[in-house]
């Protein structure tokens, strides 16, 4: 199993330009998460989801759009990207509530 | 609104002595209490969980203990290890809630 697997690794974006953060697992899992990490920081949350064609917004979603039209993949959208975006960003899924959450290597996207 | 407060934000260690984190929660319906390790530049990854029916849970240098009273629950690393320098996440999810609320983190230090 991959697990949760993210793309792309890295990333810079100019200040106005959109892009699309790929986030898929393999585990079966209902529930996923998208968070984004700022240097020497914890864990914000961004969106959840807790089933295909289900979506709802964490602490820190302006500026991002997601979708979950299948079970595996859970797609994180940036529109008019800005420089308080830069960060770290780390999809997650777990089984269900109160379960362990398995995180992926991390999208770091720096905009300039 | 509910919160996880985390301490200490820093933690340096001789090798061989013993660390402790601690985490106070405030949903007293919180039921699930899991600890992320997360090294230099790599994703937060589960090394030990503890619910709300359990007191305390051990997994060779690695305890959790749970107080559910006070709502605290604490790490204790024994015997530390170099390779045990992190940042430690604690967290804490009520069922039915979808996500965790996160701490700040705790970033350790074991000098050799």
């Amino acid at each position: 199993n991959a697990g949760v697997t993210q793309t792309p690794k890295f990333r810079i974006l100019k200040i106005g330009q959109s892009m699309t953060l790929q986030c898929t697992q393999d585990m079966n899992h209902n529930y996923m998460y998208w968070y984004r990490q700022d240097p020497g920081m914890g864990l914000k949350l961004i969106y959840y989801s807790v089933g295909a064609g289900i979506t709802d917004k964490g602490e820190v979603p302006n500026g991002y759009n997601v979708s979950r039209s299948t079970t595996e993949d859970f797609p994180l959208r940036l529109e008019l990207a800005a420089p308080s975006q830069t960060s770290v960003y780390f999809c997650a899924s777990s089984y269900g509530t109160s379960q362990p959450q398995h995180f992926g290597d991390g999208t770091r996207l720096s905009i300039l | 609104g509910e919160n996880v407060e985390q301490h200490p934000s820093t933690l340096s260690v001789q090798e061989g002595d013993s660390a402790v984190i601690k985490c106070t929660y405030s949903d007293s319906a919180s039921n699930y209490f899991p600890w992320y390790k997360q090294e230099l530049g790599k994703r937060p990854q589960l090394i030990i969980d503890i619910r709300s029916n359990v007191g305390e849970k051990k997994d060779q240098r690695i305890a959790v203990t749970l107080n559910k009273t006070a709502k605290h629950f604490s790490l204790h690393i024994t015997e530390t290890q170099p390779e045990d320098s992190a940042v430690y996440f604690c967290a804490a999810s009520t069922s039915g809630t979808y996500k965790y609320i996160f701490g700040t983190g705790t970033r350790l230090k074991v000098l050799a």
